[in-house]
Order: structure tokens, then sequence, then C-alpha cells
């Protein structure tokens, strides 16, 4: 059974600095991954999707790196930002086409 | 490009109701899930659609959930009768496909009171 854990659970870092988010899976079978954010009472919105075959993905601030063999995924962000406060999901896409969630990581940038 | 709709965005209900959530995937998008966040839980399928058809319901907690697809466009899950274990955000995602990412709904919140 997959399962996928976030590390640290919350977290709160002045504006400015740079942070990484980290995601482990149990499972090193997983066809994706991917990074979303989620706002207080808002969707889910993707932020990065690495295929199994890659290493990392990078779209702005945000890298994203996957290493299958280990089960590790980490999030960085570079330069933090108020409105980077959000809670931080990662999700691995397994056989049948189900994602499995972690619970997240609550992200707090100080102004 | 307009996104995954989903509505209503918040439902109130008492046990023993019906409540009927709905689903407006990505036009062409020809995968449609459902996934479910319970409180402290973290978000777990529900069940997903090809087309009209049912390809996994494995994650459906029992037979009061019932989902449909109408003409593979947009699909409904119907609780009936809710009880207060049902009471979370569901999600409704779409993808074209393995290997193309999921865009997901804004989700609806459902208490059950």
């Amino acid at each position: 059974k997959q399962e996928v854990t976030q590390i640290p659970a919350a977290l709160s870092v002045p504006e400015g600095e740079n942070l990484v988010l980290n995601c482990s899976f149990t499972d090193s079978a997983i066809y994706n991954l991917q990074w979303f954010r989620q706002d207080p009472g808002k969707g889910l919105t993707s932020l990065l999707l690495i295929q199994s075959s890659q290493r990392e993905q990078t779209s702005g601030r945000l890298n994203a790196s996957l290493d299958k063999s280990s089960g590790r995924s980490t999030l960085y962000i570079a330069a933090s930002q108020p409105g980077d406060s959000a809670t931080y999901l990662c999700a691995v896409l397994r056989g049948a086409q189900k994602l499995v969630f972690g619970q997240g990581t609550r992200l707090t940038i100080n102004p | 490009e307009a996104g995954v709709t989903q509505f209503p965005s918040h439902s109130v209900i008492e046990k023993g109701q019906t409540v009927t959530l709905r689903c407006d995937p990505i036009s062409g998008h020809d995968n449609l899930y459902w996934y479910r966040r319970v409180m402290g839980k973290e978000i777990k399928f529900l069940l997903h659609f090809v087309k009209e058809s049912k390809q996994d319901e494995s994650g459906m907690p029992n037979n009061r959930f019932l989902a449909e697809r109408t003409g593979g466009t947009y699909s409904t899950l119907k609780v009936q009768p809710a009880e207060l274990e049902d009471s979370g955000v569901y999600f409704c995602a779409s993808s074209q496909g393995v290997g193309y990412g999921y865009t997901f709904g804004s989700g609806t919140r459902l208490t059950v009171v």
C-alpha cells in the first residue's frame, strides 16, 4: 500500500528566505508525482508535475526534484513571499490512475 | 480554457437527507475523478470515470454514495441518506490521461448536521 508523508506539517519563515518542503513515498513504482497548493477554502492548484523518468521540474521560483530510488521529492521555493502562504500537497500517481496524497505542509511566510 | 467547475461550493444538510454534488470537467477530458477530504485526514480517492464508464470505484465508502457521468460530460455524486461522517470537502478532477497531470475543481464543502 502506497503511503505518502510530508514533513514538516507546518512551517513558518520570514519573507525572503529560501525553503524546502519534503515528501516521501513508500512504493517507488509510480507514474509521476505532482505538487499542489491549496489556499484556505479553495481548490487545489497544480504547481509542478514530474514524470517518473524525470529528476526535476522548474517553474519560476519553484523547483521540484524526484528521487524514485529513495522514495523522495522536494519542493524548493526561492525568495519566499507572503503570497506563497498556503498548504502544499504532494501526490503520487500509481497504477489504476489513483493519486495518493500526503497530509500537506502548511506554510506561512511572515512579512 | 475553463477549468473544472463544481457546485454547490457549500452545502449544509441534516442527517438522513439527500445531497447531489455536480462536477463539470475540462472539455475534452475523458478522465474524471472524485476525491474527498474529511477533517484531519489526507485527500483520498473515491472513483474514476473514463468517459461515461466507471473505471474504478474502489474508494467509494459504501452504497449510500452513487456517482454518474451523463454522456461522458458532467458528473454527479449523490449521497443518500447522508450521515455525519460524510462531512468533508469533495473534490472533482479531470485529466487527459496518465502523464498529463490532474486539474482539480474548487471543491464542495459538505456539512451534515
